[in-house]
């Protein structure tokens, strides 16, 4: 069964620093992908960013960018020049490529709080 | 753009009475999810379905039950609600699993349903 784990406590960063989220994921499957999604506190989920186990650069999509360390399984979210509206949960997931139906396994979130 | 749209934003119901929640998609996905969201416990899948009248156990099916009669369409059922039910409840939608970014589940806002 793959895993997802994401263990930090919820954190305060100031605004316009960097911070970065954590993730570790455990597969054996060699094709797989990694997505990254806000909840704010209205609820809803939005995707972020992608990572493909095969991606040869790691994903970079504006403020957001992936530290992707394949060999230690972890996926690591960067947001740079955070803003107050970055505060959130995070949560990390991983679809296993040929699944099937898109099953995605998420971690239990990581809460963001950018202060002014 | 990718529209969820889930019937409730809050729900409050009885012990013992038969809840429905609904959930459409607009962009012809083949794959319907229904999550609950719990604090420290972050998503775990209850129901999923790939293909009109299909659907498949979760992780947490125990207590609910689903139907999918239109593509559009996947409705979230608790036959008898509990108190232990009381939870946020997130669908979302998704294309096959051809793997990459645009393979990404799309949520709706959610429904918060409180169980007295």
């Amino acid at each position: 069964a793959q895993k997802i784990t994401q263990t930090q406590p919820g954190m305060f960063v100031q605004e316009k620093e960097a911070v970065t989220l954590d993730c570790t994921y455990d597969t054996s499957d060699p094709s797989y992908g990694l997505f990254w999604y806000k909840q704010p506190s209205s609820g809803e989920m939005i995707f972020l960013i992608y990572q493909g186990s095969y991606d040869q650069q790691n994903a970079t999509e504006g403020r957001y960018s992936l530290n992707f360390q394949k060999a230690r399984k972890s996926a690591n979210l960067v947001i740079s020049a955070s803003q107050l509206g970055d505060s959130a949960m995070y949560f990390c997931a991983m679809r296993v490529e040929g699944y099937g139906n898109n099953r995605l396994a998420f971690g239990k979130g990581n809460q963001v709080v950018v202060i002014p | 753009d990718v529209k969820v749209t889930q019937s409730s934003r809050y729900l409050v119901k009885r012990t013992g009475e038969k809840v429905f929640l609904e959930c459409v998609q607009d962009m012809d996905h083949e794959n319907m999810f229904w999550y609950r969201q719990d604090p420290g416990l972050g998503l775990r899948l209850i129901y999923f379905s790939y293909d009109v009248k299909m659907k498949e156990k979760g992780d947490i099916p125990e207590g609910y039950s689903v139907s999918r009669e239109k593509k559009e369409r996947f409705s979230l059922i608790l036959e008898s609600a509990s108190t232990n039910q009381t939870s946020m409840y997130l669908c979302a939608s998704s294309p096959p699993g051809a793997g990459g970014p645009l393979d990404t589940q799309y949520f709706g806002p959610g429904t918060r349903l409180t169980v007295l």
